[in-house]
């Protein structure tokens, strides 16, 4: 079965730390999603990447393909920064496009 | 910016009842989407699609169905509500092939049916 795996479950942190939130997966993607959700419900798509390195401000998501193993980072953390943090990929089946299949989220706490 | 808006935020429902969950999407998107998710699971998509009339069953099609007359407006409708549809419904758009792009996704809808 397809599945990807967030860890931590949830993450206490203190303004000012570097956050990392780690994402997994078990096979053959085409594209891999951070988002993020915060109390309340919205959701917001940080980055989407196929390989290598993006960053948007304070936001660094990196992903390894060989090791089927993506990174997002938080520079400098913020209380602002407190919401779930959502993984998602889009896997390969033989060539054709699959839906998206996503992690149960990572809910970071930035105390100040 | 793109927009993405849901009729309401918090909905209550008796069981049996038929719902109405509506979506609607200001930048001319191909693609609309309804996921619901729960605690613990994530999200998990319930049905998209791809052009006016078309649909596609996601993971979990049971107990739902769609309606796309407009481009920029997607319905996920249960026909006959029952209490472990008690969820949050997201709604989300996107251009280009399905999942291929960055989807947008609308404040949500929390349904609860008593």
């Amino acid at each position: 079965k397809n599945e990807v795996e967030q860890s931590p479950q949830n993450l206490t942190a203190q303004e000012g730390e570097f956050i990392t939130i780690n994402c997994s997966y078990s096979v053959g993607i085409s594209a891999l999603h951070w988002l993020q959700q915060h109390p309340g419900g919205g959701i917001v798509s940080l980055f989407m990447l196929s390989s290598g390195k993006k960053k948007h401000g304070r936001l660094i998501a990196t992903i390894n393909i060989q090791e089927k193993h993506s990174s997002l980072h938080i520079t400098a953390s913020h209380p602002r920064d407190s919401a779930v943090y959502i993984c998602a990929v889009r896997y390969n089946y033989g060539g054709s496009q699959g839906n998206l299949i996503f992690g149960k989220g990572t809910k970071l706490s930035v105390k100040p | 910016d793109v927009k993405v808006t849901q009729s309401s935020r918090y909905l209550v429902k008796r069981t049996g009842e038929k719902v109405f969950l509506e979506c609607v999407q200001d930048m001319d998107h191909e693609n609309m989407f309804w996921y619901r998710q729960d605690p613990g699971l994530g999200l998990r998509l319930i049905y998209f699609s791809y052009d006016v009339k078309m649909k596609e069953k996601g993971d979990i099609p049971e107990g739902y169905s769609v309606s796309r007359e407009k481009k920029e407006r997607f319905s996920l409708i249960l026909e006959s509500a029952s209490t472990n549809q008690t969820s949050m419904y997201l709604c989300a758009s996107s251009s280009g092939l399905p999942f291929t792009d960055t989807q947008y996704f609308g404040p949500g809808t929390r349904l609860t049916v008593l």
